[in-house]
C-alpha cells in the first residue's frame, strides 16, 4: 500500500530564517505531488504541484520554492521566512496520468516568530 | 478557470438529524468531485467522491449527489453523530489538468 511521510511535524522558526520541508511517498511510481498551505481556520491553498521529476508548477508567487529531486520526493523551501508563512503545510499525492483523489500527508505545523 | 463555492460556512445540527452541504462549480468540463473531512489538527481525508457520469453515490450514512445541468453537488450525512463534527471540503477537478479546485470549507457542529 501507499504511504506518504512529511517531516518535521512541527517547526518554530524566526523571521528571516531558511526553511526546508520534505515529503516522500512510498508504494507508487511517478505520482503527481502537491504542496498546500492552510492558515489557521482557513481553506487549502495550493502552492506547487509536480507531474514528474524537475517539473514544478507554481500557483502562488511568493518567497517559497519547490523541488522534486527524485520521483517520490518533494521539497518545499524558503530562503527567508516571513511572519505570513506561518501555517499548516500539507503534502499530497495522486495517481499519475488520470484524474483521481489526492492523499494527504500528516502535515507540518510551521510557526514563524 | 474553475471556481468552487461552498455553502454554508458553518452548519449546526442536532445529533441524529441530517446535514446537507452544497457546492457549485463553474467549469462544465469538470468531471470529478471529491469530499474531504478534516478533523481539528489533522490532515484532510477523502470520505466520498463522484464522477460526472454518475448522479448519486452512497456509502452508509454519507451520500453525494451531482446535478451537471445546474453545476452543483451536495454532501448528505444522515443520522449525524458527534464524530461527524469536523470541517468538510468539496473540490472539483477541471478536465484540463490534475489539480483540485477547493471550496472554502464547512464547519459542521453536531449538538448533543
Amino acid at each position: 500500500s501507499q504511504t506518504i511521510h512529511q517531516w518535521p511535524a512541527t517547526l518554530v522558526q524566526p523571521v528571516g530564517s531558511p526553511l526546508s520541508l520534505e515529503c516522500t511517498v512510498e508504494g507508487t511510481s511517478n505520482p503527481n505531488l502537491y504542496w498546500y498551505r492552510q492558515a489557521a481556520g482557513r481553506g487549502l491553498q495550493l502552492l506547487f504541484y509536480s507531474v514528474g521529476i524537475g517539473q514544478i508548477s507554481s500557483e502562488v508567487p511568493q518567497n517559497l520554492s519547490a523541488s522534486r529531486p527524485q520521483d517520490r520526493q518533494f521539497i518545499l523551501s524558503s530562503k527567508k521566512l516571513l511572519l505570513s508563512d506561518s501555517g499548516f503545510y500539507l503534502c499530497a499525492w495522486s495517481v499519475s496520468g488520470r484524474v483521481s483523489e489526492q492523499y494527504f500527508g500528516p502535515g507540518t505545523r510551521l510557526t514563524v516568530t | 478557470g474553475e471556481n468552487v463555492e461552498q455553502h454554508p460556512s458553518t452548519l449546526s445540527v442536532q445529533e441524529g438529524d441530517s446535514a446537507v452541504i452544497k457546492c457549485t462549480y463553474s467549469d462544465s468540463a469538470s468531471n470529478y468531485f471529491p469530499w474531504y473531512k478534516q478533523e481539528l489538527g489533522k490532515r484532510p481525508q477523502l470520505i466520498i467522491d463522484i464522477r460526472s457520469n454518475v448522479g448519486e453515490k452512497k456509502d452508509q450514512r454519507i451520500a453525494v449527489t451531482l446535478n451537471k445541468t445546474a453545476k452543483h453537488f451536495s454532501l448528505h450525512i444522515t443520522e449525524t453523530q458527534p464524530e461527524d463534527s469536523a470541517v468538510y471540503f468539496c473540490a472539483a477537478n477541471p478536465r484540463s489538468n490534475y489539480q483540485l479546485i477547493w471550496g472554502a470549507g464547512t464547519k459542521l457542529i453536531i449538538k448533543p
